[in-house]
């Protein structure tokens, strides 16, 4: 079965820095476009970034780009965000999901990791 | 960027239907996706593509599309429908998915 599982989660400094992980199985990852989906406490879905099932496709949302980088390593089955000058307003859980490819929906997510950004 | 709008809240009583509205600029242009989301839980795709049902949702979900408005209608509300539901569309002229502001169902 599909299973998307997300690490690397936690608290960090405004200014710091942080890498998630998801983990992908049950499917042919290099068949799929992957996106980070973030949802702040109490709020929201908020699209993150994607990233096409090659890499050579890459969008972010105007809020996280020349922060964050999204990569994807298809040999290891694995979708990375870097997140780099992390703010108080980033704090949110990441959800990683896929999709077959850009308008098409989001059928699995993953359970989530919560990144907590606090001085 | 593309808005879309939902309802803040929708309150229904079990056994009746509850219908969820996305409003957006000709909405009706385009593929919506709706998701339901559980406290705690990740969201799960419950319509794709107006009125398409993965497999596993039950029937009493349904979906339509038009005009400035789709809507996801519950029938036959169960205690177990209590969740938040968001649309999404793809928003073709920045090249990236829109999420609604999101819906919380109480079922009284």
């Amino acid at each position: 079965q599909v299973q998307l599982v997300e690490s690397g989660g936690g608290l960090v400094k405004p200014g710091g820095s942080l890498r998630l992980s998801c983990a992908a199985s049950g499917f042919t990852f290099s068949d799929y476009y992957m996106s980070w989906i973030r949802q702040a406490p109490g709020k929201g879905l908020e699209w993150v970034s994607y990233i096409s099932s090659s890499g050579s496709t890459i969008y972010y949302a105007d809020s996280v780009k020349g922060r964050f980088t999204i990569s994807r390593d298809n040999a290891k089955n694995s979708l990375y965000l870097q997140m780099n000058s992390l703010r108080a307003e980033d704090t949110a859980v990441y959800y990683c999901a896929r999709a077959k490819s850009g308008g098409t929906p989001f059928d699995y997510w993953g359970q989530g990791t919560l990144v907590t950004v606090s001085s | 960027s593309y808005v879309l709008t939902q309802p803040p809240s929708v309150s229904v009583a079990p056994g009746k239907t509850a219908r969820i509205t996305c409003g957006g600029n000709n909405i009706g242009s385009k593929s919506v996706h709706w998701y339901q989301q559980k406290p705690g839980q990740a969201p799960v795709l419950v319509i794709y593509y107006d009125s398409d049902r993965p497999s596993g949702i039950p029937e009493r979900f349904s979906g339509s599309n038009s005009g400035n408005t789709a809507t996801l209608t519950i029938s036959r509300v169960e205690a177990g429908d209590e969740a938040d539901y968001y649309c999404q569309v793809w928003d073709s002229s920045s090249d990236h998915p829109v999420f609604g502001t999101g819906t919380k169902v109480t079922v009284l």
